[in-house]
């Protein structure tokens, strides 16, 4: 079956843009996480959504980040007033409720010129 | 606040030897515990995983970790590596209280050479 799938694989994009990456989890998993990987470190937890609600989303680095989920199904994150420190993998992952294994994608790789 | 330790960071073997790796963790209470890889090019996948019972638990591809709460460790161990075991492990945990927040180690890259 379909796994979690990203979109886009790439983006760069320019020091202050707006940017939004999207997230299709697979069919029938209620929750649905975001984590940033940078390079040569492990995925760093962002926010996890059980549903349609944010469960938590004490790791979101500051007020630029915000991600959505409003019908229970895909994802949304996005980054306003990008900077450079931003760059990083972006991966996905969902789960058949949060004790469950989690499934990653193939994640969105940020580059901020 | 929790925080995982993967003691090695680049591990370089040749087939057939035994692997170890570590991983320490920092969390008072309660934890479930997780191994993931990845392949090159590919996803990251669960290996293994432990929430309670037997300390000693078996996963994919001949793989098994071992839990000792007192040290607060959950290593990974092989008896024999193969050329496709190169990859990155990662070593993960989450609170049982807040089973959504995976809490990732740096990750070890190990190399098996032919």
């Amino acid at each position: 079956g379909a796994g979690v799938s990203q979109t886009p694989s790439n983006k760069v994009t320019e020091k202050g843009k707006y940017v939004e990456l999207r997230c299709d989890p697979i069919s029938g998993h209620t929750a649905l996480y975001w984590y940033r990987q940078s390079l040569g470190q492990g995925p760093e937890f962002l926010i996890y959504f059980q549903g349609t609600g944010a469960a938590d989303d004490s790791g979101l680095p500051n007020d630029r980040f915000f991600a959505v989920r409003p019908e229970g199904s895909v994802s949304t994150l996005k980054i306003q007033r990008t900077e450079r420190g931003d760059s990083a993998v972006y991966l996905c992952a969902s789960s058949q409720g949060t004790i469950n294994e989690q499934f990653f994608g193939p994640g969105t790789r940020l580059t901020v010129l | 606040a929790q925080s995982v330790s993967q003691h090695n960071h680049h591990v370089i073997l040749s087939e057939a030897a035994s692997l170890e790796l570590g991983c320490n963790y920092s969390y008072g209470g309660t934890v479930n515990l997780f191994w993931y890889v990845q392949y090159p090019g590919q996803h990251l996948q669960l290996l293994l995983k432990y929430f309670s019972g037997d300390p000693l638990v078996k996963g994919i591809k001949g793989f098994e970790a071992e839990f000792i709460k007192s040290k607060f460790s959950f290593n990974l161990r092989k008896p024999s590596v193969q050329w496709s075991d190169t990859a990155e492990y990662f070593c993960a945990v989450t609170p049982s209280s807040n089973t959504g927040k995976l809490i990732f180690g740096q990750g070890t890259t190990l190399q098996v050479k032919p």
